[in-house]
C-alpha cells in the first residue's frame, strides 16, 4: 500500500499570507495526486486534481504542484474561510490513501 | 448536478452488520464516467478509503476491510450500498459516500472524488 505523509500535521497562520503545506508519497504516484479541504461537521471538498489541476469553482488562490513523490498545495493568500483542515490523496493504486491532514488556524 | 445522500441505522450492536445506503439524484447511477465509494473517518481522525464499486459491479474494496465488507449498487433505485459485518467499536465513524470521476489529461486517466454525501454518523455500541 502507498503511504501519504503531509506536514506540517498543523500551521498557524494569518488572512493573506501565503501558506505551503507539503504531501510525500512512500512511491512514486505520478501525477496522481488530489487535494481536499474540510470543515468541521462538512465532508471534503474537492480542491485540486491530478495534482495541479484546479476544481471548477475553487478560488484561483489555491494551487497545486509536484510529480513523482514530492507535492504541495499553496494558498496564495489566506482568506478567513480557509481555516479549515486538508488531506492529500492518492488514486495512483488502490487502496486510495489519504494523507493524515493539516489543520490551518489562525494565529 | 449530482447530489448524494447517505442513510441507514446510526447505532449498531457489536457482532453485527452495518448497513448504509447511498441515494443518487440529480444523475443517473448508471452513467459510464462514474464509480461510487464509501469513505469512512472517525471523530477527530482522518480518512479511510473503503471502497468502490463501478456500475458493471466490479468492485475494490480496502484490503485492511476486504473480508468485513461488500459495496453492492441497484440501478433501478438509483442507490448504492454498504455492508460490514463483525462490527466493534473501531468501526465507529462518519460514514461518506462520494462519486469518483474521471478527466482524460494527455494520454492518462485521472481520478478523484468531486461529489460527497453529507455523511452519516455511525455508531457500534451495545
Amino acid at each position: 500500500d502507498i503511504q501519504m505523509t503531509q506536514s506540517p500535521s498543523s500551521l498557524s497562520a494569518s488572512v493573506g499570507d501565503r501558506v505551503t503545506i507539503t504531501c510525500r508519497a512512500s512511491q512514486s504516484i505520478s501525477s496522481y495526486l488530489n487535494w481536499y479541504q474540510q470543515k468541521p461537521g462538512k465532508a471534503p471538498k474537492l480542491l485540486i486534481y491530478a495534482a495541479s489541476s484546479l476544481q471548477s469553482g475553487v478560488p484561483s488562490r489555491f494551487s497545486g504542484s509536484g510529480s513523482g513523490t514530492d507535492f504541495t498545495l499553496t494558498i496564495s493568500s489566506l482568506q478567513p474561510e480557509d481555516f479549515a483542515t486538508y488531506y492529500c490523496q492518492q488514486s495512483y493504486s488502490t487502496p486510495d490513501s489519504f494523507g493524515q491532514g493539516t489543520k490551518l488556524e489562525i494565529k | 448536478q449530482v447530489q448524494l445522500q447517505e442513510s441507514g441505522p446510526g447505532l449498531v450492536k457489536p457482532s453485527q452488520t452495518l448497513s448504509l445506503t447511498c441515494t443518487v439524484s440529480g444523475g443517473s447511477i448508471s452513467s459510464g464516467s462514474y464509480y461510487w465509494s464509501w469513505i469512512r473517518q472517525p471523530a477527530g481522525k482522518g480518512l479511510e478509503w473503503i471502497g468502490r464499486i463501478y456500475t458493471s459491479g466490479s468492485t475494490n474494496y480496502n484490503p485492511s476491510l476486504k473480508s468485513r465488507v461488500t459495496i453492492s449498487v441497484d440501478t433501478s433505485k438509483n442507490q448504492f450500498s454498504l455492508k460490514l459485518s463483525s462490527v466493534t467499536a473501531a468501526d465507529t465513524a462518519v460514514y461518506y459516500c462520494a462519486s469518483l470521476s474521471r478527466v482524460v489529461i494527455g494520454d492518462y486517466y485521472y481520478y478523484y472524488m468531486d461529489v460527497w454525501g453529507k455523511g452519516t454518523t455511525v455508531t457500534v455500541s451495545s
